[in-house]
């Protein structure tokens, strides 16, 4: 199984909602990130997990907060958003943090209205 | 200066045409990663490379540590090579993407 997955692919959340977004690897990474795209731009490092530890956050805005419960899954909970903070989300794996090659998963859009 | 840039930006051929997309970069890397986006989708991994040369069905990839110049050629490109083109450097902890080059092959 050589698959990052995340749900939901798309998702829609009013200013007020919380929600969360998933990602699952099975390949036994032990760096797992995430990553936010604007339109037609490079992707930005938001977290990176390594050994189920928050090892860089990239000052993100407290209303992203991300949870790694176990070395398998990547969560990222949402709350009080801005309508600029509509997205691609992207979740990302790779054996050990660094230059290891990093397998991608499809993204989440997400659209806060 | 960014770290990483690359060229051209955006790149429109014909179906057949060999194609070249440049990454240069100003810093010590430990490798350097090429990645396709389609539209509207995920990001794939083509290649990761810390010297020489890498191939992969119709796509090639080079790498010059002393330049700090790294390659990605397309042979005989076809309209599903069409999507956007990633040079990212590797470090010890994160990855520092380019800006992208957007391909577009017409039939």
């Amino acid at each position: 199984d050589t698959e990052v997955t995340q749900t939901p692919k798309h998702l829609v959340m009013g200013m007020t909602n919380k929600k969360s977004l998933k990602c699952e690897q099975h390949m036994g990474h032990r760096a797992m990130y995430w990553y936010k795209q604007k339109a037609k731009k490079p992707p930005e490092l938001m977290f990176v997990y390594s050994y189920e530890k928050l090892s860089i956050n990239e000052s993100v805005p407290s209303r992203f907060s991300p949870e790694c419960p176990n070395s398998s899954l990547l969560n990222l909970h949402l709350h009080a958003l801005q309508p600029e903070d509509s997205a691609l989300y992207l979740c990302a794996s790779s054996l050990r943090q660094g230059a290891n090659e990093q397998y991608f998963g499809p993204g989440t859009r997400l659209t806060v209205t | 200066k960014n770290e990483v840039e690359q060229s051209p930006q955006n790149l429109t051929a014909q179906e057949g045409e060999f194609i070249t997309i440049n990454c240069s970069y100003s810093v010590g890397i430990s490798a350097l990663h090429w990645l396709q986006q389609h539209p509207g989708g995920g990001i794939v991994s083509l290649f990761m490379l810390s010297s020489g040369k890498k191939k992969h069905g119709r796509l090639i990839a080079t790498i010059n540590i002393q330049e700090k110049h790294s390659s990605l050629h397309i042979t005989a490109s076809h309209p599903r090579d069409s999507a956007v083109y990633i040079c990212a450097l590797g470090g010890n902890e994160k990855l520092t993407f380019g800006t992208g080059t957007r391909l577009t092959i017409i039939p």
